[in-house]
């Protein structure tokens, strides 16, 4: 299945709240997961991205969580800020061909 | 800025027109990719080039067709359009197969 299934579709947090998007995908042959920040009028952006070779990989505020055996991952924002209010993407690709399989998107806005 | 360029910025035609979007891939990518995005909707992949060749086709009607020009950049054409096809446009590029996507700032068209 090339499916990758992200969730929740829409997410409201207070400013300082920790922020949690999830995905989950199928094919086991995916070996890069990265997530994508896109603001409105913008294209997407790339925030940060994870190998199924570590669990856990952060950057500054942003961390994304990996589960191999659960074919899991997601992306935590702590201290989340209005600025972060964006609609964020989860994908998923293999070495085969480095297509990117995308999530549906998830609507976040950080509440002042 | 991601280094892609996307033209024009905003279109606005009639059911049935034709309309061309250009891209203008980062200085050395050879791989572009166009996805279409409706109103909060997620990325739908719609072609792949890499150096003038196609390499991969996603949900892209049997109406649309592209091309990648010597000089890299490449082209999206829409035609008989219809009032489904009003969206925003994206064209990415790459470099390396491994290397992220760059998104260009997209081309936002309208059909009346």
């Amino acid at each position: 299945q090339q499916q990758v299934k992200q969730s929740p579709q829409s997410l409201i947090v207070q400013k300082g709240g920790i922020s949690i998007i999830n995905c989950a995908y199928e094919n086991t042959a995916f070996d890069y997961f990265p997530w994508y920040q896109q603001f409105p009028g913008k294209g997407p952006a790339l925030l940060i991205a994870i190998r199924p070779d570590v669990s856990e990989k952060k950057e500054g505020r942003f961390t994304i969580s990996f589960n191999k055996s659960a074919k899991q991952f997601s992306l935590h924002i702590m201290d989340s800020q209005p600025g972060d209010s964006a609609t964020y993407f989860c994908a998923a690709s293999d070495h085969s061909n480095y297509q990117l399989i995308w999530g549906a998107g998830t609507k976040l806005i950080i509440k002042p | 800025d991601s280094g892609v360029t996307q033209t024009p910025k905003h279109l606005i035609t009639a059911t049935g027109q034709r309309v061309t979007l250009r891209c203008s891939p980062r200085s050395g990518d050879l791989s572009v990719y166009w996805y279409q995005q409706s109103l909060d909707q997620g990325l739908q992949f719609l072609i792949h080039y890499y150096n003038g060749e196609e390499r991969a086709k996603g949900n892209i009607l049997e109406r649309f067709s592209a091309q990648q020009f010597p000089d890299l950049h490449s082209e999206l054409n829409l035609s008989s359009l219809e009032l489904g096809d009003s969206a925003l446009y994206f064209c990415a590029s790459k470099g390396a197969a491994n290397s992220p996507l760059h998104f260009g700032n997209g081309t936002r068209l309208t059909v009346t």
